[in-house]
């Protein structure tokens, strides 16, 4: 059974890059059969998809935040990693990574999520 | 990117039956059968209920249903019962060239 579990600082300054680590166990990143995806939940709000990186390294990010994120794998690691720069105050969330089956067009398996706060 | 409309709440008695609407555009919900449908129970991360407008997962409970007409899918929950208590989100596949996955806003499943 996949598990996935985030890393990463809790609290990040305003301005400044957010960065965070998904470590994938019981699975392969290397593997044809899935996306792996960044989705963040503001406190008390919804869901907002970030954006997802195929095992070639393609990737697709949401429109709104693509002038900002980043996303890159380490097969060696079985890990792969966001980074979002420029943050402020309304980057405040809780981040999951999700494995997304591209046969089903959606995520199967999540991490528990971390926080991170933007304060200075 | 717009994110899909969904009722903030809904509440059914235990036992009864209760349906969540999600309305998108012809760009998302009304142009793919790839909606899906989450459970969120506070504190914790999604579980994925419904997939490809209808499918469930390996282990979701056959009292999850799901459905879609033409902008709209719906999310059925039959035989209401206090575990069902939960938010719940769609989502849609947007397409590669637009906006990838947008989710709803979310609503809140308040068992009576």
């Amino acid at each position: 059974q996949v598990q996935l579990q985030e890393s990463g600082p809790g609290l990040v300054k305003p301005s400044q890059t957010l960065s965070l680590t998904c470590t994938v166990s019981g699975g392969s990143i290397s593997s044809a059969d899935y996306y792996w995806s960044w989705i963040r939940q503001p406190p008390g709000k919804g869901l907002e998809w970030i954006g997802y990186i195929y095992y070639t390294g393609s990737t697709y990010y949401n429109p709104s935040l693509k002038s900002r994120v980043s996303m890159s794998l380490d097969t060696s690691k079985n890990q792969f990693s966001l980074k979002l720069s420029s943050v402020t105050v309304a980057d405040t969330a809780v981040y999951y990574c999700a494995r997304d089956v591209v046969a089903m067009t959606s995520c199967d398996s999540w991490g528990q999520g971390t926080l991170v706060t933007v304060s200075s | 990117q717009s994110a899909l409309t969904q009722p903030p709440s809904a509440s059914g008695s235990a036992g009864q039956s209760v349906t969540i609407s999600c309305t998108g555009t012809s760009s998302d919900v009304g142009g793919y059968n790839y909606v899906s449908w989450y459970q969120q129970h506070p504190g914790k991360a999604p579980k994925l209920m419904i997939y490809d407008v209808s499918k469930r997962p390996s282990g979701v409970p056959d009292r999850f249903s799901g459905s879609k007409s033409g902008n709209t899918a719906s999310l059925t929950v039959s035989g209401l019962q206090a575990e069902d208590e939960a938010d719940y989100y769609c989502s849609s596949y947007a397409g590669s060239n637009n906006f990838g996955v947008t989710f709803g806003g979310g609503t809140k499943l308040t068992v009576l």
